[in-house]
């Protein structure tokens, strides 16, 4: 059975740090891209970032660049997001997903809540 | 960067409507597009891809059609399973997967 499972989402002040983590089991990691997608609670998708399955190419939305780096390990099958200089914006349910046949996001985690507030 | 505008953002409609939702990109993006459904405090779920292929285990009452700037969902007719949020998702650009607004399809 496929699962990703996020990790890392909580509470952070305005100009805090905070690292995503996305546990990946029950396909081979190491042959899909993976993204980043959030929500703000009652709103829609935005794309956040991406990566190549060897972890050598990478983007970012507008929203997030020079803030936010996408990771991954492949001997762990996990992936990250490191934030910083975090806004109040930022707060959203955090979603890791998949890339497989034709870049589809097949598989999704559970999501994470990240609240930026003071 | 490609930008996609879904209309409309709601829709009221009762079981057994046909339903079509409009997905235009800002510029063409060949066939390269997926529709995900999303139901409240669950993960999106795809639909579509390719523009026009099912997604295994999808009902056949759910269709894409569409290429270059102009893209449709189709529900043939609506079941009370299929009041959700969907999304279109632009996959043209590597990496950077864009998505549509939403359109949030609610029961008459």
């Amino acid at each position: 059975e496929v699962q990703l499972l996020e990790s890392g989402g909580g509470l952070v002040q305005p100009g805090g740090s905070l690292r995503l983590s996305c546990a990946a089991s029950g396909f081979t990691f190491g042959n899909d891209a993976m993204t980043w997608v959030r929500q703000v609670p009652g709103k829609g998708l935005e794309w956040v970032s991406g990566i190549s399955n060897t972890g050598g190419t990478s983007y970012y939305a507008d929203s997030v660049k020079g803030r936010f780096t996408i990771s991954r390990d492949n001997s762990k099958n996990t992936l990250y997001l490191q934030m910083s200089s975090l806004r109040v914006e930022d707060t959203a349910v955090y979603y890791c997903a998949a890339a497989g046949i034709a870049a589809k996001l097949d598989y999704w985690g559970q999501g994470t809540l990240v609240t930026v507030s003071s | 960067d490609i930008q996609l505008t879904q209309s409309p953002s709601f829709l009221s409609a009762s079981v057994g409507d046909r339903v079509t939702i409009t997905c235009r990109a800002s510029q063409g993006i060949s066939t390269y597009l997926a529709w995900y459904q999303q139901k409240p405090g669950k993960a999106p779920k795809v639909l579509i891809y390719a523009a026009s292929t099912l997604q295994s285990g999808v009902p056949s009452r759910f269709s894409g059609s569409g290429s270059g700037t102009e893209f449709t969902l189709t529900i043939s007719s609506l079941q009370p399973e299929d009041f959700a949020t969907y999304y279109c998702q632009q996959l043209n650009s590597y990496l950077m997967w864009t998505f549509g607004q939403g359109t949030k399809v609610e029961i008459k």
